[in-house]
């Protein structure tokens, strides 16, 4: 079956330290995206990512990097300088041309400073 | 800036009905829709595309006033499996293929 697959579920980050969220699609989407998910608030986009090695800052990239070297994957790395990681992360994709299927969303990794 | 939707929070009896509405500072190119139950991710609900839309998704539906940059989702007859949170989702024109979602709204339907 096609989907979205995102590792670890739950990751735990000691402070100064960077981690690296996986998401993996086999839905062959061009378009790939990173939310962060606080109580509250709603979704906000860190990074997107139209096509293979070319990617844009969201409204919230500061603290976070990503690469997009293949079509299939669109890894998030939580630097140290990011001083709030805490947070439900979502990865999605969306197919391009008139898509009237939305997005398709990972099942989240749950990142926690300890 | 994020689109605006209210209310925060509703409280249904099955088979009452609700309103959910999404409203945004920018034009608009297109909203969706998405529900999201606790600790899972968010599912595709329904996408509108121009002014006027009206989507169905089972006894889910939704319109979209593009003129007032609006979005409205309609619940009839709720069942329980309506519970989550429900968020709306916005392309700003220009911005081909970004959302940017409101801040959710939480629907709790009881027997």
């Amino acid at each position: 079956d096609g989907g979205i697959t995102q590792s670890p579920k739950y990751l735990f980050r000691k402070e100064g330290q960077n981690v690296t969220l996986s998401c993996e699609q086999n839905l062959n989407h061009d378009a790939m995206y990173w939310y962060r998910q606080d109580p509250g608030q709603g979704l906000r986009l860190i990074y997107y990512s139209q096509i293979v090695n070319d990617f844009q800052k969201g409204d919230i990239a500061e603290g976070y990097s990503v690469s997009r070297e293949k079509k299939e994957s669109f890894p998030l790395t939580v630097t140290s300088a990011q001083k709030n990681p805490t947070a439900f992360y979502l990865c999605a994709s969306m197919g391009a041309g008139p898509d009237l299927y939305g997005y398709t969303f990972g099942s989240g990794t749950r990142l926690t400073v300890v | 800036q994020q689109p605006v939707q209210s209310p925060q929070a509703v409280i249904l009896r099955e088979g009452e009905d609700a309103v959910i509405n999404c409203s945004s500072s920018k034009a608009l190119y297109s909203v969706h829709w998405y529900r999201q139950k606790h600790g899972e991710a968010p599912v595709f609900l329904m996408i509108l595309l121009k002014g006027g839309e009206q989507m169905r998704h089972e006894k889910i539906s939704a319109s979209f006033n593009e003129k007032k940059q609006q979005s409205s989702l309609y619940l009839t007859a709720s069942q329980l499996s309506y519970s989550g949170t429900y968020f709306c989702g916005t392309e700003e024109r220009g911005a081909t293929n970004k959302l940017i979602f409101g801040t959710g709204t939480l629907l709790a339907v009881q027997p």
